[in-house]
């Protein structure tokens, strides 16, 4: 069966620091790989989608940046981040672009 | 671009009182699903419908696709404390290549 993980569950960082997050998937090849921010009591956000290794769409204007160097693999990075980068990230993976998504547990951030 | 409203935004509800949330697309779709978020939690994937008018049900909750494929419902009958959440319809446009995700009805049962 496929799983997902993502890692830290939680994080702390100081504005102006670097970011990376990671998205692992298991049990599937050559899925579709997103980005979602999420911020309080909010809804979901798309941020980057990727259909396969190297290829990388970004939905909204940002102080974000995606990468996927493996076929399962799918990170999020930041060079600094700011305050508004706050929130509930979530990775989520698809066998089709308009097919089912299966989400990761999130990673929660605060920029302080 | 598609837009994919969800009301209403939030509802409250006493335990064993129905609830129904709807789901309204500007531009047809080729199939909606519905997901839930616990608190503190991920979307999960509920169900998928994809025929024009179909009804699909899951114990207490019961999901419709509108004729034109433009709307949906959500309805839970007699809802229990494990209901709380936030519910979130998504649907491609039709020909589109993406996933365009509702705005959500956060869910509050009071027990």
């Amino acid at each position: 069966s496929q799983t997902i993980h993502q890692w830290p569950a939680t994080l702390v960082q100081p504005v102006g620091s670097p970011l990376s997050l990671e998205c692992t998937v298991e049990g599937t090849s050559n899925p579709n790989l997103y980005w979602y921010r999420q911020a309080a009591g909010r809804g979901l956000q798309l941020l980057f989608y990727s259909v396969g290794i190297g290829q990388i769409s970004s939905e909204v204007p940002q102080n974000l940046s995606a990468s996927r160097p493996q076929d399962r693999q799918f990170i999020l990075s930041s060079k600094k981040l700011l305050l508004s980068d706050s929130g509930f990230y979530l990775c989520a993976w698809s066998e089709g672009l308009k097919e089912t998504q299966y989400f990761g547990p999130g990673t929660r951030l605060l920029v302080l | 671009g598609q837009q994919v409203m969800q009301i209403p935004q939030y509802q409250h509800v006493q335990e064993g009182e129905d609830f129904t949330t709807y789901c309204n697309s500007s531009t047809t779709l080729s199939n909606i699903q519905w997901y839930k978020q616990r608190p503190g939690g991920h979307p999960v994937f509920l169900i998928q419908l994809v025929k024009s008018g179909e009804v699909k049900k899951q114990k207490r909750l019961t999901f419709q696709f509108g004729e034109a494929k433009k709307n949906s419902s959500l309805h839970i009958t007699a809802t229990q404390t494990t209901d709380v959440g936030t519910y979130f319809c998504a649907g491609p446009e039709a020909g589109a290549n993406n996933l365009f995700f509702g705005t959500g009805t956060r869910l509050t049962v009071i027990p």
